[in-house]
């Protein structure tokens, strides 16, 4: 059972213009959630993360948004560059599962 | 500050041979998870240590995977004896506390041929 899923496997844009990072989750209990990006051979790096208190949470160009009743995340990223293009893995964890529970990830490439 | 450090990178072993991994965490994280990653997949918990004590470790295949956290700061992970399936990356990773953003290590892959 996929507690957190991200449906698009990849995602193209060009550079300057904005990309959106869906994530859904089924646990209603989930109250924490991240963003990581992964470029090959690397770890995961933490990007930005929200609280279930909260609906949005900004820094710099990356900007994530929470809506609870839906069970819904998404990444914003505007504007996007060539350096943005990597794996960007949706996390999220609760008082009921302390571990992470990541999403299967998203390849982004941000085109010139 | 250093980050997360995983040794080796890199290991190819045959199955059955036994095989451990090393991870130091960034200093003063009084937690440490160790994940598994396969391709095109995300990181899936393993074991999750509390300084020295594993607090979850339901995912740990216990019949060949130990693992252990000596002093509350360096972590092995062991693999014996390996099976073909066990080919992943193995990642660490380290944070203040359960409640706050885990750091990663640069894992390490592994290939069971």
């Amino acid at each position: 059972d996929q507690q957190v899923k991200q449906n698009s496997p990849s995602l193209s844009v060009q550079e300057g213009r904005i990309s959106i990072l869906n994530c859904d989750y089924t646990n209603s209990m989930f109250d924490y959630f991240l963003w990581y990006k992964k470029y090959p051979a690397e770890g995961p790096t933490f990007l930005i993360s929200i609280s279930s208190i909260k609906d949005k949470n900004e820094d710099g160009r990356f900007t994530v948004f929470l809506n609870k009743s839906a069970k819904h995340l998404s990444l914003h990223i505007v504007p996007s560059q060539p350096g943005d293009s990597a794996v960007y893995f949706c996390a999220a964890s609760g008082e009921n599962t302390d571990k992470l529970i990541f999403g299967t990830g998203t390849r982004l490439q941000v085109f010139p | 500050e250093a980050g997360v450090v995983q040794s080796p990178r890199y290991k190819i072993i045959e199955k059955k041979q036994p095989v451990a991994f090393w991870c130091n965490p960034i200093s003063g994280h009084n937690t440490l998870y160790w994940y598994l990653q396969n391709l095109g997949q995300g990181p899936e918990l393993l074991i999750r240590y509390e300084n020295e004590e594993a607090v979850d470790d339901s995912q740990l295949p216990k019949d060949r995977f130990s693992a252990e956290r000596l002093k509350g700061v360096d972590s092995t992970l062991k693999i014996q004896p390996a099976e073909l399936g066990d080919s992943a990356v193995y990642l660490c990773a380290s944070s203040w506390d359960r409640h706050t953003e885990a750091f990663f290590g640069q894992g390490t892959r592994l290939t069971v041929v």
